[in-house]
Order: structure tokens, then sequence, then C-alpha cells
């Protein structure tokens, strides 16, 4: 158990809909990464937060954003859902250092 | 572009074999290069790590070495067990403007036969 807690586990939704996936981060991690793993794109990196301000942007696309809140939870919101979207989503974070990341179970969306 | 190039795909080793796993890269700012172990419905989960200014670290039957020349580095599994069977995934984490981000390798699918 990496401490990450992430829910829901599974979601089925269908196109065009909007979902929030939530993570809540190991005690005293300030910073908060979110992943998304498909079979054609592997591990991608999507977005970071570091207490409550996002630090760094990846391949997130502009149907989807992020938040930190003051007590570190993090969601990350998908909208306008397309088939392509399916896939897990990881969230993970570490402490000041930055270098060990902890993923959390992950959550599994299933767009139809 | 992948920024970690992961090989091999999928790899099968008999119990108490050395398992074998490679990854390159291209960017010389990643200063920090992690390997995670993937179960079938988990998370990735931390295994173990290294710095560029380390050429091989041990933890128990696992053993990064690393080449900064070469700009390649591996994972040894020795005497491996069915419990390694798993995916793994080797990262390399960005310095710079995209410190803290992970890029992730495509992953090897090890199984190891009893």
């Amino acid at each position: 158990d990496s401490g990450v807690t992430q829910t829901p586990k599974h979601l089925i939704t269908a196109t065009g809909q909007r979902v929030t996936l939530r993570c809540s981060p190991r005690s005293g991690d300030l910073s908060v990464y979110w992943y998304q793993q498909s079979l054609d794109q592997g591990l991608q990196f999507l977005i970071q937060y570091y207490n409550g301000e996002e630090r760094a942007k990846g391949n997130i696309l502009e149907r989807f954003s992020a938040q930190q809140f003051p007590d570190l939870h993090s969601e990350l919101n998908l909208s306008s859902l397309e088939l392509g979207d399916s896939a897990l989503y990881f969230c993970a974070s570490s402490g000041t250092s930055g270098s060990e990341q902890y993923f959390g179970p992950g959550t599994r969306l299933t767009v139809t | 572009q992948q920024q970690v190039k992961q090989s091999p795909q999928s790899l099968i080793v008999q119990k108490g074999g050395i398992s074998i796993i490679n990854c390159a890269y291209e960017n010389t700012a990643f200063d920090y290069f992690p390997w995670y172990q993937q179960f079938p419905g988990k998370g990735p989960a931390l295994l173990i790590a290294i710095r560029p200014d380390v050429s091989e670290k041990k933890e128990g039957r696992f053993t990064i070495s690393f080449n900064k020349s070469a700009k390649q580095f591996s994972l040894h599994i020795m005497d491996s067990q069915p419990g390694d069977s798993a995916t793994y995934f080797c990262a390399a984490r960005g310095g710079g403007s995209t410190l803290g981000r992970l890029y992730f390798g495509r992953g090897t699918q090890l199984t190891v036969w009893p």
C-alpha cells in the first residue's frame, strides 16, 4: 500500500459526459502528479501540482483540467469524453525532493 | 517521441535465473532513474532508483547498472521467482522546466516459470 488513495476505482460513462477523479496524496506529500496509462500510449504524464499550484504540464488535453485543494487532495476533471479517453488514470505523490513518486491504485475509466 | 526506450517488450525466465531489462535515453538533463513494478490491476510500485553519479545500486535481488556515457541503464533481477512475474517500467525524471515529471519506457512483461 503506497498511502496514495484514488476514487473511484472504476468509472463507466458515455461519450460527451464529464467525470471527476479524486486523489489523496500520502501524508505530508505536497506534490501530486497525474498520469494516464493506455495500451497505445503507455504511461504518460499529464500534470503536476505542488502545494496547490500547477507546477508542470504534460500531454494533457484542453478538455482535461485538474486542481489541488488546500487539504492537498487533487481532482482531475475530464469533459466532453471520447472513446479514446478510456484508460487507467493514476495519481502519484512525492515529498519536497520530488524524487520518489508513489502511485495510487488508479481509476479505470471506460467511455462507451 | 519516446524519451525512454525500453527492451525487451516481454521476457520469459526460468525460476532461479537472471532477468535483465534495458533502457536507453537521450536527454542528458534527466537526473533520476527509477524502476517500477506493476501487477495487473494495481498501480506502479517504486522498486529501486539510481542517480546518474552512481554506476550501480543494489537492493536485495534487484540491481540497477547505469552507464552515463552510453546513456543506458538496466535492471537485473537475480534468482528470479514466480512472484516477480509482473510488468516492469523504467523511467527518467526530467530536469529544468520539466523537473518532477517522469518519462516512462513502454514496459517489459516478465514471466518467471517455476
